[in-house]
């Protein structure tokens, strides 16, 4: 079955900088990546996706890259924010089974103010 | 506030008591999802429902026993718990399963003694 891995597990950045999480995938019949951010106290919030067709999608100071050839997408955040702290979890699903999202084990992420 | 709701936040309980987790979503969505979110691991799908009727059972112990009276509740009702069975239980709905977009609830934080 599919496999989700999730690089690095904690990260630390000073406030200003950029910050980059990557996840690799094992099934290439996965055709679905999104990103979703938790915040303490909440459930995991998506905060940006990207399909198999695109290779690069942004919104405002996010983005996500994918390179299906690698198996690997990415989630870049600019000019981070203390805000921006919080657990982030990539995850991946199937055209056959949109609903079953395989999820990797998270990256801590810390905002320096 | 994301729509779905999950009710107790946090609960308690011994390894021979009853208790039940209730979400609602107020979004008019077909599919719900339990998962369990344990520290430092992937969220695991548990069950998921789509228009009341179960469609994945992810070899949940039977000590978890989900009921989804119509689409926008679904419960889990727990007996004789184990210790390892402490985790943060999620809640998610979706327009249907064929529609990855999945939104969380807050999650209720179970302890077992």
């Amino acid at each position: 079955g599919e496999n989700v891995e999730q690089h690095p597990s904690t990260l630390s950045v000073q406030e200003g900088d950029s910050a980059v999480i990557k996840c690799t995938y094992s099934d290439s019949a996965s055709n679905y990546f999104p990103w979703y951010k938790q915040e303490l106290g909440k459930g995991p919030q998506l905060i940006i996706d990207i399909r198999s067709n695109v290779g690069e999608k942004k919104d405002q100071r996010i983005a996500v890259t994918l390179n299906k050839t690698a198996k690997h997408f990415s989630l870049h955040i600019t000019e981070t924010q203390p805000e921006d702290s919080a657990v982030y979890f990539c995850a991946a699903s199937k055209a056959d089974s949109s609903y079953k999202l395989i999820f990797g084990s998270g990256t801590r992420l810390l905002v320096r103010p | 506030e994301t729509g779905v709701t999950q009710t107790p936040r946090h609960l308690v309980m011994g390894m021979t008591n009853k208790k039940s987790l209730k979400c609602e979503q107020h979004l008019g969505h077909n599919a719900m999802y339990w998962y369990k979110q344990s520290a430092k691991k992937p969220l695991e799908l548990m069950f998921v429902y789509s228009l009341e009727e179960r469609v994945e059972n992810n070899s949940v112990p039977s000590r978890f026993s989900p009921e989804c009276p119509n689409s926008s509740h679904l419960f889990l009702h727990l007996h004789t718990l184990q210790p390892e069975d402490s985790a943060l239980y999620l809640c998610a709905s979706s327009q249907d399963t064929s529609r990855n977009i999945q939104y969380f609830g807050a999650g209720t934080r179970l302890s077992v003694l």
